[in-house]
């Protein structure tokens, strides 16, 4: 069965901080592998995703992830982070093959910015 | 384009009471999925619907919780009978699946959530 490890519940960083958020994933094949972020009151948000290719992904507002099979690992990173960065951050694995896409999230990481 | 709708954002109701939460997905999609969240259990996939069909429901709590997708366009969740463990946020999502020969982009549309309070 697939399943996702977010190993932090609630980092704190300070503003213009680098940031890098854990993910560390089980899947039985190649992985489709995602990072949202959820502001409160709201849905989740896509941020980036991995399918194949380039190990290094870049997706919105500023954010990049790195696949690392050998660790099993989707880490989220951001060079300088912004106050309104502050959100929780969700990582997910699922295959999207065949038309059937059952999606796993980890349980999340809450972001603190800190001036 | 409208995201996806959901109704009611919030709702209290007593113990006992029927609970039916609304989702329209985006216009186009043919995935549509309902996941419940909870400060204790997280994100939890409830059932999910491939052009109106079920394709999985084995997160459906239990027999009070029951899902349907009359058309391309609109989903209900029902709870009946409500139970205070029930209360958590239910969010809706869709997508567009993968077809043979089709693009994908594995992108989940969620709604803005409806919290659900039983007392």
């Amino acid at each position: 069965a697939q399943s996702v490890t977010q190993p932090d519940i609630h980092i704190t960083v300070s503003e213009g901080a680098s940031l890098e958020l854990r993910c560390n994933y089980s899947y039985g094949a190649t992985p489709y592998l995602f990072w949202y972020v959820q502001s409160p009151g709201q849905g989740l948000q896509l941020l980036l995703k991995y399918f194949s290719g380039d190990t290094l992904v870049q997706g919105i507002k500023g954010f990049e992830a790195e696949f690392k099979r050998s660790q099993s690992s989707f880490n989220l990173r951001k060079p300088s982070v912004h106050w309104s960065d502050a959100a929780e951050y969700f990582c997910a694995v699922g295959p999207i093959s065949g038309g059937y896409q059952k999606v796993t999230f980890g349980t999340g990481t809450k972001l603190q910015v800190i001036p | 384009d409208a995201g996806v709708i959901q109704s009611p954002r919030h709702e209290v109701t007593e113990m006992g009471q029927e609970v039916t939460l609304r989702c329209k997905p985006i216009s186009g999609h043919n995935s549509l999925f309902w996941y419940r969240q909870t400060m204790m259990r997280g994100l939890e996939l409830l059932i999910y619907f491939n052009n109106n069909v079920p394709i999985d429901d084995s997160g459906m709590p239990e027999d009070r919780f029951s899902a349907k997708m009359p058309n391309a366009s609109f989903s209900t969740l029902k709870i009946q009978p409500s139970e205070p463990r029930d209360s958590a946020v239910y969010f809706c999502a869709s997508s567009l699946a993968r077809l043979a020969g089709g693009s994908n982009t594995g992108e989940l549309f969620f709604g803005e959530g409806s919290r659900l309070t039983v007392l």
